[in-house]
């Protein structure tokens, strides 16, 4: 079935410290998003990026449509930065639902 | 402008209550979706509205959830004769249909199901 897989599970960081979470999917995707969930629990959206390279401060990301990954990469890591990351694809289909990774936990000590 | 609201935040219920969860979607898109986050279970999609269209009910777990939609914009989730399985956070979705896909996420509402 549609999966997608993200790596590593656990990451631990010193502040100042970069890092690339990875995602794989199964299948070709309308859309893949980048997720941050705090520690309240909120999704926040970080990227939207089918294909191609986007940066946002600190944070940028690269979807390899064609070999089917996507990676993010957290650059001068802050304690801010820690919490959950997810990766979810869009299959399309009629609903184009997410489908979730199971996401990569990162802690960034001071 | 507001992004997707949910309510309440927190809900504490006795086994086999039903409980009714809200969702606002940011004005003006047209899709909406409920998902669910578990542990052992991950984040689920659980159903999918899109304007007047049938909803989308693949993901839902059994009978006892269900969901409508209001004038097309407001949601709620309802689930009777509540489990303990059934806790969980449960989170709100919404698109717009001039913006490709990209889903913006509510806060959620964490449900726990004593």
């Amino acid at each position: 079935g549609i999966q997608v897989e993200q790596s590593p599970p656990d990451l631990i960081l010193q502040e100042g410290a970069n890092s690339t979470l990875r995602c794989n999917f199964s299948d070709s995707v309308n859309n893949l998003q980048w997720f941050h969930q705090n520690p309240w629990g909120q999704l926040i959206n970080l990227f939207y990026i089918p294909s191609g390279t986007k940066q946002n401060g600190r944070l940028s990301a690269t979807t390899v449509a064609t070999e089917r990954y996507s990676l993010l990469y957290i650059s001068s890591s802050q304690t801010t930065d820690s919490g959950v990351y997810f990766c979810a694809a869009n299959y399309g289909g009629a609903t184009n639902k997410l489908i979730f990774g199971t996401g990569t936990l990162l802690a960034v000590q001071p | 402008g507001a992004g997707v609201s949910q309510s309440p935040s927190n809900k504490v219920t006795e086994k086999g209550k039903d409980v009714e969860l809200r969702c606002d979607p940011i004005s003006g898109h047209t899709a909406l979706y409920w998902y669910r986050q578990s542990l052992g279970q991950g984040l689920e999609f659980l159903i999918y509205f899109q304007g007047n269209s049938a909803p989308d009910k693949s993901g839902l777990p059994s009978d006892r959830f269900s969901a409508e939609r209001t004038g097309g914009s407001v949601s709620t989730l309802t689930i009777q004769r509540t489990q303990q399985e059934d806790s969980a956070v449960y989170l709100c979705a919404s698109i717009s249909s001039g913006s490709g896909y990209e889903q913006y996420f509510g806060p959620g509402t964490r449900l726990t199901v004593t």
